[in-house]
């Protein structure tokens, strides 16, 4: 199918790691995407990964890839109440982005 | 980084009138902007695709009469919502394609509520 898939909703004691998992459709994409869209905001790209990668860190956001399987990870170590947001997942394609449907990250203290 | 906005962020009108958004990217030339609608707990969804100085290209099931765009310049697109109905009641999103078509800008988004 077309889809890129995530899970809709995680909740995250503060200070504990956030994993968000996603799912593709296009084994030739050359990138693949995280963004970050906070309440009433437009999307913040966080984080992008290179299809020949199979890791990317960059200060507390891990990026997986497993080319494989298809399937993208993000974690966010020591989650803060400011990562409170929609995370999309997204894949390049021939001449566009295509995104998932976004997963909610709730903090809890 | 590269700095994308839009005009006006909120807007309400009456069902039969037209709304344009503005999106311009601030500080670089975008030879290719995108225009998204974005549905409640749905994915970001492709309108078109702008390229400065031809037409635009429309996703599938996208009507081109209804949202018409318009890429003047390399730093200016609009999209019109015309004859806007409720059911267009949306958030709409530009992006601007800096240097590759791989990296994408956004804006900050304009919600239209359409009574």
């Amino acid at each position: 199918g077309e889809d890129v898939e995530q899970s809709l909703f995680l909740s995250v004691r503060e200070g504990d790691s956030s994993v968000i998992n996603c799912t593709y459709t296009d084994s030739s994409s050359t990138y693949l995407y995280w963004y970050k869209q906070e309440p009433g905001a437009g999307l913040q790209l966080l984080t992008y990964i290179f299809s020949n990668m199979d890791m990317k860190q960059d200060q507390r956001l891990t990026v997986l890839l497993n080319k494989k399987d298809k399937h993208l990870s993000l974690r966010i170590a020591d989650t803060q109440t400011g990562d409170s947001a929609i995370y999309f997942c997204a894949e390049s394609r021939v001449d566009k982005i295509i995104f998932g449907k976004g997963t909610r990250l709730h903090i809890l203290p | 980084g590269a700095v994308v906005s839009q005009h006006p962020s909120r807007v309400i009108c009456k069902s039969g009138t037209s709304v344009k958004i503005e999106c311009r990217s601030l500080d670089f030339q975008a030879t290719t902007m995108f225009w998204y609608r974005q549905f409640p707990k749905k994915s970001l969804m492709l309108m078109a695709t702008s390229n400065e100085g031809s037409k635009a290209t429309y996703e599938q099931g996208v009507e081109k009469d209804k949202f018409l765009i318009n890429h003047a310049s390399l730093t200016l697109s609009t999209l019109t919502v015309t004859s806007a109905h409720p059911e267009d009641s949306s958030f709409y999103i530009c992006s601007a394609n800096a240097y590759s078509y791989n990296e994408q800008f956004f804006g900050p988004g304009t919600r239209l509520t359409v009574l």
